[in-house]
């Protein structure tokens, strides 16, 4: 139990769906992120909220909307992906983005596979 | 310039045997070099880390080698078991964000019984 934990843990859906992610952190955190983990490929970093502010990587495409409405909670709104969007999405806080490099706190992910 | 290249991609070794898993990086801004490990079904988590200050650092069976010159890093499991079994990530930070921090592709260690 790492105090982060993300719903759904499996995700299966259509190019057309609408969907969404969800993550809590119970570590009184204030940056939170979201990360895609593809099979043999470095993590990356896909969005940073901290302090409700959002920090985005100008790569992500914009089917993939994120929402942080307090420090705790996390989410990824996900529509009309594609199949290549098909990998595991981590969530992962730190006490704060600008210290602490490297003590991310991830939940176990969702794997979300798009049809 | 901000890669970091992780090899090998796989590595099975004995239980009992020393597994080393290398990162290399190009970008000397870097001063933060933690390793995560991930067991199937579960998030990465924090293994150790380092700092280029130092040339070594040791946890219990885990150690991180760092030769700054080279611009080269690596762990090393010294007595492994095979509940050491799991994805190793290594990854370089910047300036003390956890927004600068750049991932290896991963290493899937396993150690046989």
């Amino acid at each position: 139990e790492t105090g982060v934990t993300q719903t759904p843990r499996h995700l299966v859906m259509g190019m057309t769906n609408k969907k969404s992610l969800k993550c809590e952190q119970h570590l009184g955190h204030n940056a939170m992120y979201w990360y895609k983990q593809s099979a043999k490929k470095p993590l990356e970093l896909m969005f940073v909220y901290s302090l409700e502010e959002r920090v985005e990587n100008n790569s992500v495409p914009s089917r993939f909307s994120p929402e942080c409405p307090n420090s705790s909670h996390l989410f990824l709104h996900l529509h009309t992906l594609q199949p290549e969007d098909s990998a595991l999405y981590l969530c992962a806080s730190s006490q704060h983005p600008q210290v602490s490099a490297g003590e991310l706190f991830f939940g176990e992910g969702s794997r979300l596979t798009v049809l | 310039q901000q890669q970091v290249k992780q090899s090998p991609q796989s590595l099975i070794v004995q239980k009992g045997g020393i597994p080393i898993i290398n990162c290399a990086y190009e970008n000397t801004a870097f001063d933060y070099f933690p390793w995560y490990q991930q067991f199937p079904g579960k998030g990465p988590a924090l293994l150790i880390a380092i700092r280029p200050d130092v040339s070594e650092k040791k946890e219990g069976r885990f150690t991180i080698s760092f030769n700054k010159s080279a611009k080269q890093f690596s762990l090393h499991i010294m007595d492994s078991q095979p509940g050491d079994s799991a994805t190793y990530f290594c990854a370089a930070g910047l300036g003390g964000s956890a927004r600068q921090l750049t991932f290896g592709s991963g290493t899937q260690l396993t150690v046989l019984p």
